[in-house]
């Protein structure tokens, strides 16, 4: 079954630079959309970008255009999320979700990297 | 692109029925079949419950059901169990421009 493992938890001050990364696993890292989406502390889910790993297409929701910056490797089935200036505001966990380009859905999610940002 | 709407929060006894909607527009929830459901667990991911408006994945109870009315969609839990105190997050289909939008999250409580 697909699998999806996030980087670990990550405690950096405003103005830091981040990247957190999502590997894929027992599935064709390729063939399957990537999708990045924030969860703010006690809020609901919000899709920020997707990407096609396999010639990194990429497309982001207007409200993260040009905040965050999705890539992928796929020599090495990995997904990014990274900022090169934190805000407090990005505190959030921060999910990466793959989806069978066949199906209008995602079956599969990672675990979630917590970000806090704090001074 | 708004956020889908869903109610604050539900709740019910043991073996009650509830029933989530989540109403979008027309770009969105009525103009495709491709609405799905997630409940996530405190301090869990999310969980895919409900695809393609009524489908349920392999392994969900059969107590889970979805539909749709027009520009409202439904997922409803028949006889509520302890495990399904949650919150459930609708998802649709919204175009080839917008691509995906959430609804804002429902808490699921089981009195």
């Amino acid at each position: 079954e697909v699998q999806l493992v996030q980087s670990g938890v990550e405690a950096k001050k405003p103005g830091q630079s981040l990247k957190i990364s999502c590997k894929g696993s027992r599935y064709s890292f390729t063939n399957y959309w990537i999708a990045w989406v924030r969860q703010m502390p006690g809020k609901g889910l919000e899709w920020m970008g997707i990407i096609w790993p396999g010639d990194s297409d990429t497309r982001y929701w207007p409200s993260f255009q040009g905040q965050v910056t999705i890539s992928a490797d796929k020599s090495i089935d990995t997904a990014y999320l990274q900022w090169s200036s934190l805000k407090a505001s990005d505190t959030a966990v921060y999910y990466c979700l793959a989806r069978d380009p066949r199906n209008y859905y995602f079956d599969y999610w990672g675990q979630g990297t917590l970000v806090t940002v704090s001074s | 692109q708004s956020a889908l709407t869903q109610p604050r929060s539900v709740s019910g006894s043991p073996g009650q029925s509830v029933t989530i909607s989540c109403t979008g527009t027309s770009s969105d929830i009525g103009g495709y079949n491709y609405v799905s459901w997630y409940q996530q667990h405190p301090g869990k991911a999310p969980k895919l419950m409900i695809s393609d408006v009524n489908k349920r994945p392999s392994g969900v109870p059969d107590r889970f059901s979805g539909s749709k009315s027009g520009n409202t969609a439904s997922l409803t839990i028949s006889g509520l169990q302890a495990e399904d105190e949650a919150d459930y997050h609708c998802c649709s289909f919204a175009g080839s421009y917008t691509l995906y939008v959430f609804g804002t999250g429902t808490k699921v409580t089981v009195l």
